[in-house]
């Protein structure tokens, strides 16, 4: 199975400032056929079930605010909250769809 | 609205089984893969398994294979995971979800609780 590690365990972080959270996989999650990254982020606050972020990587889901973001390819994968709001404290995510047994990554805490 | 109701979670003791139902409504519920992720207490987010839209294409985190089994009926807009063989270590929130790539909606979730 694909190993997703999250870093770090958990971040606080001052409000409007950048939150910056890691992703690897132990295999590259890039698919040749399409040239897109198997890789999604998910938010998710305490008493609630996760919320879809990211998709592809990079592309904002529906409605997600434009100051969350994701970066990466192969291995290596970010998500930035570029100015940190009351309402983004929550677990973060990541999560491969590489494989037909999917994955998630440990998860991130972001406090204020 | 899309909404998702999960239901049937309970105490169960180690070596029972539980099917849990999740009914959807606000889509096309044919037109979808739909996934099931479980989530123990204070931990995170566990994959557990999807299936394709006629119920032909199936797959499973290795812990639960040969234990569980997922199954939707489209003319009753539900999706099921069938819990044999159940351990101390399924307990969890269980949600389902719709997609396989990416989950875009998520039900509220139900308690299974694993325990003699």
């Amino acid at each position: 199975d694909i190993v997703m590690t999250q870093s770090p365990d958990s971040l606080a972080v001052s409000l409007g400032e950048r939150a910056t959270i890691n992703c690897k996989s132990s295999q590259s999650v890039l698919s040749i056929s399409n040239n897109e990254n198997f890789l999604n982020w998910y938010q998710q606050k305490p008493g609630q079930p996760p919320k879809l972020l990211i998709y592809w990587a990079s592309t904002r889901y529906s409605g997600v605010p434009d100051r969350f973001s994701g970066s990466g390819s192969g291995t290596d994968f970010t998500l930035t909250i570029s100015s940190l709001q009351a309402e983004d404290v929550a677990v973060y995510y990541c999560q491969q769809h590489y494989s037909t047994v999917r994955t998630f990554g440990g998860g991130t805490k972001v406090e204020i | 609205e899309v909404q998702l109701v999960e239901s049937g979670g309970q105490l169960v003791q180690p070596g029972g089984s539980l099917r849990l139902p999740c009914v959807a409504s606000g889509f096309t519920f044919s037109d979808y893969w739909m996934s099931w992720v479980r989530q123990a207490p204070g931990r995170g987010l566990e994959w557990v398994a999807y299936i394709n839209q006629d119920g032909s294409e199936t797959s499973y985190m290795d812990s639960v294979k040969g234990r569980f089994t997922i199954s939707r009926d489209n003319a009753e807009k539900s999706l099921y995971l069938q819990m044999n063989s159940l351990r101390d270590e399924d307990t969890a929130v269980y949600f389902c979800a719709r997609g396989h790539w990416w989950l875009e909606k998520w039900g509220q979730g139900t308690q299974v609780i694993v325990s003699s």
